[in-house]
């Protein structure tokens, strides 16, 4: 089955700076990359998402990059927020919309 | 105007006894899902519901088990809970076919305590 690994657990920013978080897959077959924001004690929500027909994807303040030849997908947040703190989760889908997600990272951005 | 709605958010039951958890949706996706997520890590899919077809996954005990009666609605029972199935559980749904990529959408959760 799919396996995604997630990196780093933990990151901490300054508000303003960027934040990166990093992950892989190994399923080839696999054509559907989610990134959820988790904050405590609420629901995962859907920040952005790429296919796998599409190397590169940009909402505001996030994007998210696909390397299919590597296996692996980023998310980048610039102008790091105090909001911007939760946990991330990225995923990766193969068939039936089956998700399986990272182990997740816990941004702090720092006032 | 919540679309994945999931009752209670609060449920605490006795070790042991059976506990119902509900979810409904607006949305009127065909694919449900049922997740359990302990502190600190992933949601991890514990089944889900494609149209009628039910599909388990391999690891999730014979403790959990799902009702699906209609399109809006389903139902995630835990048979006889242990201190290990403390957890919340999330429910999501997804506009699904062979070939498409849409995305989840999450409910708000059921935290479930164990005495």
């Amino acid at each position: 089955g799919e396996n995604v690994e997630q990196h780093p657990s933990t990151l901490s920013v300054q508000e303003g700076d960027s934040a990166v978080i990093k992950c892989t897959y190994s399923d080839s077959a696999s054509n559907y990359f989610p990134w959820y924001k988790q904050e405590l004690g609420k629901r995962p929500q859907l920040i952005i998402d790429i296919r796998s027909n599409v190397g590169e994807k940009k909402d505001q303040r996030i994007a998210v990059t696909l390397n299919k030849t590597a296996k692996h997908f980023s998310l980048h947040i610039t102008e790091t927020q105090p909001e911007d703190s939760a946990v991330y989760f990225c995923a990766a889908r193969t068939s039936y919309g089956k998700l399986t997600f990272g182990q997740g990272t816990i941004l702090t951005v720092h006032p | 105007d919540a679309m994945v709605i999931q009752n209670p958010r609060y449920q605490v039951t006795q070790f042991g006894k059976p506990v119902t958890l509900s979810c409904s949706q607006t949305l009127n996706h065909n694919v449900m899902y049922w997740y359990q997520q302990k502190s600190s890590q992933a949601p991890k899919l514990l089944f889900h519901y494609y149209d009628k077809d039910f599909n388990n996954e391999a690891d999730t005990p014979d403790n959990f088990q799902s009702r699906r009666p209609n399109t809006s609605f389903c139902f995630l029972d835990i048979r006889s809970p242990g201190l290990g199935d403390a957890a919340m559980y999330l429910c999501a749904t997804s506009r699904g076919t062979q070939n498409s990529n849409q995305p989840q959408h999450f409910g708000d959760g059921t935290r479930l305590s164990i005495l």
